[in-house]
């Protein structure tokens, strides 16, 4: 079975620029969560989606989107970008919404970079 | 709301010699706890986690993890390193309540000598 798949894998963007990253959870996997990882703030949560509708949300400023497909497929978005979304987004899925204890598969992450 | 702290950001080894990476967490409920690790240019991989069955918790590649209540924790321990333990290593917590929102600690990079 393959893995969660993320595109692209790196990514340069100027400031003020938006970007759209995307995620392909496990097939049958239905929650998709986004998390993001920098050397200074650490692995922080974005927000998960499930059956297309977001179910958590982090504490991120509105710049910071996403949205679900029918088919589990995920995507992020983030508009006017600013030099401190530099990071590693990393894109997680597991089988069930409310099963804490459903182990989320990680994929490698997309590394965006803002100059 | 939970937190994660992971004592020491960088812990050094020898090969052959005992791992021990520490985790605290707080919590207002019963927590899952877990451990992940990963390595350069790679995500997250689950060594372990502990839901509320046995406390000692045993994981993949010979790790294994202890809930402590009393103390609020949950230590990563190994008897014997290997050069291929060198990652980063993360405890994270969740409560069973907010889907699937893991809480991390900072990490802990791991470095073993030959």
């Amino acid at each position: 079975k393959a893995g969660v798949t993320q595109t692209p894998r790196y990514l340069i963007k100027t400031r003020g620029q938006q970007v759209t990253l995307s995620c392909s959870p496990i097939s049958g996997h239905r929650s998709v969560s986004w998390y993001q990882q920098t050397p200074g703030q650490g692995l922080q949560f974005l927000f998960e989606y499930f059956s297309e509708t977001q179910r958590n949300k982090g504490n991120f400023p509105g710049r910071f989107s996403g949205r679900q497909f029918s088919n589990s497929r995920s995507e992020m978005n983030v508009s006017t970008l600013e030099l401190g979304d530099s990071a590693l987004y990393l894109c997680a899925s597991s089988l069930a919404a409310r099963n804490s204890y459903n182990e989320q598969f990680f994929g490698p992450g997309t590394r965006l970079t803002v100059l | 709301a939970q937190s994660v702290t992971q004592l020491g950001s960088h812990v050094s080894v020898s090969e052959g010699a005992l791992v021990l990476l520490r985790c605290n967490y707080s919590s207002s409920v019963p927590p899952y706890l877990f451990w992940y690790v990963q390595y350069p240019n790679q995500g997250l991989q689950l060594l372990l986690k502990y839901t509320s069955a046995a406390t000692l918790v045993k994981g993949i590649n010979g790790f294994e993890a202890e809930f402590k209540k009393s103390e609020t924790s949950f230590h990563l321990t190994k008897p014997s390193a290997h050069m291929s333990d060198a990652a980063e290593y993360f405890c994270a917590v969740s409560d069973g309540n907010a889907g699937n929102m893991l809480t991390f600690g900072g990490g802990t990079r791991l470095m073993v000598k030959p």
